[in-house]
This record gives structure tokens, C-alpha cells and sequence, in this order.
């Protein structure tokens, strides 16, 4: 049961640098979003999708793409990366709209932007 | 604005004693509340949930959750606490109509010692 999966599980980058957050999901889940995850404010939503094709920004989007060219993937792209997404970047899944339903979530990618 | 507080930043609490993690919310409507856990370096994992009906839920590992509607609060408990208790909690709501995002506590860490 692989879960969540997602890839790299660190990364340090210079400001100004771009790269790509990997999350893979084998639940056939329709519900996919990204969060960053800072001391002191819980988890706060970056974007997501509510099935193939679709996304939508959340509380804090600036600097951040997304697509979802396929229900298993949801890739999260940072442009010009800066010292404020100095972060934890969690990716969650569930199965679909329905408010009811748990999340389930990765296991977090650690990035630093020096 | 929905919001979820969790008034506490640390719980302390020895091995075998009950312990409590304090929750309130403000959620309009009939809400959804969930309590997640999370271990260092890994993701949230979910413990419990509360949709409707019967306002004591139980849940993993021995907790269980009070929802109370007049108090607007969903504290966490457990009767007896074990040192692998120790690890952040999350206390997160969301409204039941449609689709509707999450809104996360802060967390609290909890701290059992032998």
C-alpha cells in the first residue's frame, strides 16, 4: 500500500532557482491538494484539484503552479523559489468531494531556499 | 471566517495518566471535525472523526473525541497515556454542505513522559 507518495523528501535551493514537487497517489482518489506547513500555523492550503483537469487556487497560491493532467498525479511547481517557501510541503488525497471523508497525506517534502 | 483554535501550543502529561487535548471551533452549520496526528518527519495520519449522531467518537490507538455543540468544542482525550503518545496534534473542521475546504488548529504537541 504505497499510499502517498511523495518526491524529493528534501531539497535546498538558491533563491531564484525552480523546481518541481512530486505527489503521486495509488487510491484512485479524486481529491488532490497541496500544503505548506510553517511553526506555529498549522497547515495552510496552497491549491488544489478536485479531479483530472481542474484546479483551483487555495489561501496562498502566490508563486506556486499546479496541473493535473492525470487522477494519480499533482505535480506542485515553484517558479523563482524565494526564502519565504522555506517550508514543509505536504500533499493530501481523498476520495472525493464529499466533506466526510479523511485526508490522507504524504509524508512531506523538507525545502530550504537559501 | 471558519476557524478551528487549539488553545494549548504543548501538553504535558505522564505515562498513564488520562490525557486531554482542547479544541474549539467556529464552523457555521453542522460541522465536520476531525483530529489528526503527526509524527516527526512524517505526515498527518487521521485518528478520528465526528459527522453526526453520537457525541462521543472513538477512534485509533485508544482516543476518543467529545463533540459539544454548546460549547462549541471537540477536545481529545484518552484515558491512559503512553510515552508513544508524544507527537503533534491536529484538530481541523469543515463544513458539511458542498464542497468545502479544510480549516486546521495550529496543533499541539503533546509530551508524555515515562
Amino acid at each position: 500500500n504505497a499510499g502517498v507518495t511523495q518526491t524529493p523528501k528534501f531539497q535546498v535551493l538558491k533563491t531564484g532557482q525552480s523546481m518541481t514537487l512530486q505527489c503521486a497517489q495509488d487510491m484512485n482518489h479524486e481529491y488532490m491538494s497541496w500544503y505548506r506547513q510553517d511553526p506555529g500555523m498549522g497547515l495552510r492550503l496552497i491549491h488544489y484539484s478536485v479531479g483530472a483537469g481542474i484546479t483551483d487556487q487555495g489561501e496562498v497560491p502566490n508563486g506556486y503552479n499546479v496541473s493535473r493532467s492525470t487522477t494519480e498525479d499533482f505535480p506542485l511547481r515553484l517558479l523563482s523559489a524565494a526564502p519565504s517557501q522555506t517550508s514543509v510541503y505536504f500533499c493530501a488525497s481523498s476520495p472525493g468531494q464529499r466533506a466526510n471523508q479523511p485526508q490522507h497525506f504524504g509524508d512531506g517534502t523538507r525545502l530550504s531556499i537559501l | 471566517a471558519q476557524s478551528v483554535a487549539q488553545p494549548e501550543d504543548q501538553v504535558n502529561v505522564a505515562e498513564g495518566n488520562p490525557l486531554t487535548v482542547k479544541c474549539t471551533y467556529s464552523v457555521s452549520g453542522n460541522p465536520y471535525l476531525f483530529w489528526y496526528v503527526q509524527y516527526p518527519n512524517r505526515g498527518l495520519q487521521f485518528l478520528l472523526k465526528y459527522i453526526t449522531g453520537d457525541n462521543l467518537v472513538k477512534g485509533s490507538y485508544g482516543f476518543e473525541a467529545e463533540f459539544n455543540k454548546s460549547q462549541t468544542s471537540f477536545h481529545l482525550k484518552k484515558p491512559s497515556a503512553l510515552v508513544s503518545d508524544s507527537a503533534l496534534y491536529f484538530c481541523v473542521g469543515r463544513r458539511n454542505t458542498g464542497f468545502q475546504k479544510l480549516v486546521f488548529g495550529t496543533g499541539t504537541r503533546l509530551l508524555v513522559s515515562p
